[in-house]
This record gives C-alpha cells, structure tokens and sequence, in this order.
C-alpha cells in the first residue's frame, strides 16, 4: 500500500523563478491538502483540493497556486519566488475534505536564493 | 481565527512519562488532534478527540476538556525514539478544510 509521495525531494531556485511541486495521495484517498513548514514551526495551511477542485485556502497570496488531476494527483504551483518561500511544503492525503487523520508525505525541501 | 499554544521545549528521562500541554482558542470546535514529527520527516497523526475525556493508544494518551479549551498528549514509558516534536492541531471553524497546527513541543528524552 503505496504511502503519499512527493517529488522532488531537494530543489533550489533563484528569486523570481517558478515551481512546480508533486503530489501523489495513499492509494484510495482523493481529497489533498498542501502546507509550508518553515524551520521550528508548525505546518501552516496552504489549500486543499478535493473533486479537482480548491475547496479552502489559507493566508497565502495568489503566487500560490494548484491543481488537482483525475487521478488525485495534485501539483502546487508558486510563481515570482521569494526569499521567505524557503521551506518545506508537505502534502497530506486523507479520504474526505473533514478528516482529521491526515497522511504526510515527506515533503519538499525549497531553497529560495 | 485559531490560535493554539505549546511548550516549545521538554526533556524527560527515557523510561518515564511526559505530558505535552496544548491550549486554544477557536470561535467554532471540531475536536483536537495529535501528530508527531521527527527531524526531516513527515508528521503522523497520533490521536483525535472530539469529545472530554481521555484516549488511549497503546503508550500514547490524549485528553481533551473542551469547557477549558485545553489538551494534553501523555507519552508513557518512553523511548529514545520518541524524541521528536509534536504538533496539536485544530479544524478551522470557518470551513472545516482547513487544519491549524500549534507551534510545536520539541521532546528530548535522555537516559
């Protein structure tokens, strides 16, 4: 039973630049929740997308963007990076949009240069 | 909005038992969960309460009394490996998809 999986693991990226994270959920889950987890803080909401749709969002500006595939696949989006985008955005799959047991992936690990 | 508060730092002693306190506040309560992060990895959900009282999970416990806005996680019997942080965590109350974490407890378990 495959878990949630991210890709890429590492990425660095100079300010002003876009990109493109991955998110595939645990096998039979179908809605997808992202967050930014900076250094010694807790994961902060980023959006969550379920039927391929963003169904809530939190205080992020509109850089931040996603998407949701058929397949329950989902991408975040971020455009015109900045320094403080540095982070590590984690992927949460569940089945349902009010669960409260979430399953993490490993998360990607941004650096904004 | 949600807000919620944690110790940032507690240390016990391997083999002993530890209580993570987790206070917040929420115009609208959909129970409270636990996770559990280990540096550099993915956070896993430990625990749920909706409603007062304690849970129990094999060494892990949790209480919630919702009239006092207030939790805790309880470890019992620790182990080395359970030196990590721990996040409370909290649905938004103004759309139930969205999750709010604390700032998270930093376990150190010594020997």
């Amino acid at each position: 039973d495959a878990g949630v999986t991210q890709s890429p693991t590492h990425l660095i990226k100079t300010r002003g630049q876009q990109v493109t994270l991955r998110c595939s959920p645990k096998s039979g889950h179908d809605t997808v929740s992202w967050y930014q987890q900076a250094l010694g803080q807790g994961p902060q909401f980023i959006f969550q997308y379920y039927e391929e749709e963003e169904r809530q969002r939190g205080n992020f500006p509109d850089r931040f963007s996603g998407h949701q595939f058929p397949n329950y696949s989902s991408e975040l989006n971020v455009n015109a990076l900045l320094l403080g985008d540095s982070a590590l955005y984690l992927c949460a799959s569940s089945l349902g949009q009010g669960q409260n047991e979430q399953y993490f992936g490993p998360g990607t690990r941004l650096t904004v240069t | 909005g949600q807000s919620l508060e944690q110790p940032s730092e507690v240390t016990a002693v391997e083999g002993a038992i530890v209580q993570i306190n987790c206070t917040y506040q929420t115009s609208g309560f959909y129970g409270l969960s636990w996770y559990q992060q280990h540096d550099g990895g993915a956070p896993t959900f430990l625990s749920y309460n909706a409603l007062d009282g304690l849970e129990e999970t094999g060494r892990f416990s949790s209480f919630l009394s919702r009239s006092d806005s207030y939790g805790y996680l309880l470890l019992q019997e620790l182990q080395m490996k359970d030196s990590a942080s721990y996040f409370c965590a909290v649905r938004d109350d103004g759309g139930y998809q969205k999750v709010t974490f604390g700032t998270g407890t930093k376990l150190q378990v010594i020997p």
